[in-house]
């Protein structure tokens, strides 16, 4: 089974629509994170948790809010999705170590139309 | 801020050959992580190796090894017996380290094995 999974895999929705990604991961690791990828920008972070109780934006926040229901869960929502969050969207978890590696979930693809 | 560049956008290689991609970053800071990060197809993140900067030695995974050049901010990715499966965009990516939350990716480098 895989450490970090993402559901949906796929997910086509309309301009205005509220839609949630979820993440779950089996790790036991304190750290969640979700990230952004667009075509030739590499991945950009959208939020960041350290628990259950410590929920941070990222570098590009702006229209999109999360959830840290447990230590396994972390949810990203779009409030009103626009064509321009149309992206590949990756859940991220890492301990809380010197190291802070940082192990992917398998990743959602969102359409906006 | 940390800033990460990859400056081959594309690259191929025959099979069985060796290839290297680079990356060169920008941190004033003196202690921290670099990353090689795989995307095939399949479009997971795999991690493919990890360098600690305070570590001299280069890192090496099986055929997967880095040249890490501290003074010249530099960190890129040696394949060896380059195979088929090895065909994916890869990513470089940095940390900070000491608990740092943020991971700072280069645009990637795609790569094409040949057959």
């Amino acid at each position: 089974d895989a450490d970090v999974t993402q559901t949906p895999r796929n997910r086509i929705t309309k301009t205005g629509k509220r839609i949630m990604l979820e993440c779950s991961q089996t790790k036991g690791h304190d750290r969640m994170y979700w990230y952004r990828q667009d075509p030739g920008l590499g991945l950009r972070l959208i939020y960041y948790s350290f628990d259950v109780k410590d929920i941070n934006k990222g570098e590009i926040s702006d229209g999109y809010s999360v959830s840290r229901q447990a230590q396994a869960k972390f949810s990203l929502s779009l409030e009103s999705a626009i064509p321009n969050q149309t992206a590949l969207y990756f859940c991220a978890t890492s301990a809380a170590t010197h190291t802070d590696t940082q192990y992917f979930g398998p990743g959602t693809r969102l359409t906006v139309l | 801020a940390q800033t990460v560049t990859q400056s081959q956008p594309e690259m191929s290689v025959q099979e069985a050959e060796t290839v290297t991609l680079s990356c060169t970053y920008d941190t004033s800071e003196s202690n921290y992580y670099l990353f090689w990060y795989k995307q095939p197809p399949s479009r997971q993140m795999i991690l493919v190796i990890r360098q600690e900067a305070y570590k001299q030695q280069n890192a090496t995974e099986n055929r997967f090894s880095v040249n890490f050049q501290k003074a010249a901010k530099s960190f890129s990715l040696k394949i060896s017996d380059s195979q088929l499966g090895d065909t994916a965009m890869y990513f470089c990516a940095f940390n900070s380290g000491a608990g740092s939350y943020q991971l700072t990716f280069g645009k990637g480098t795609k790569l094409s094995v040949i057959p």
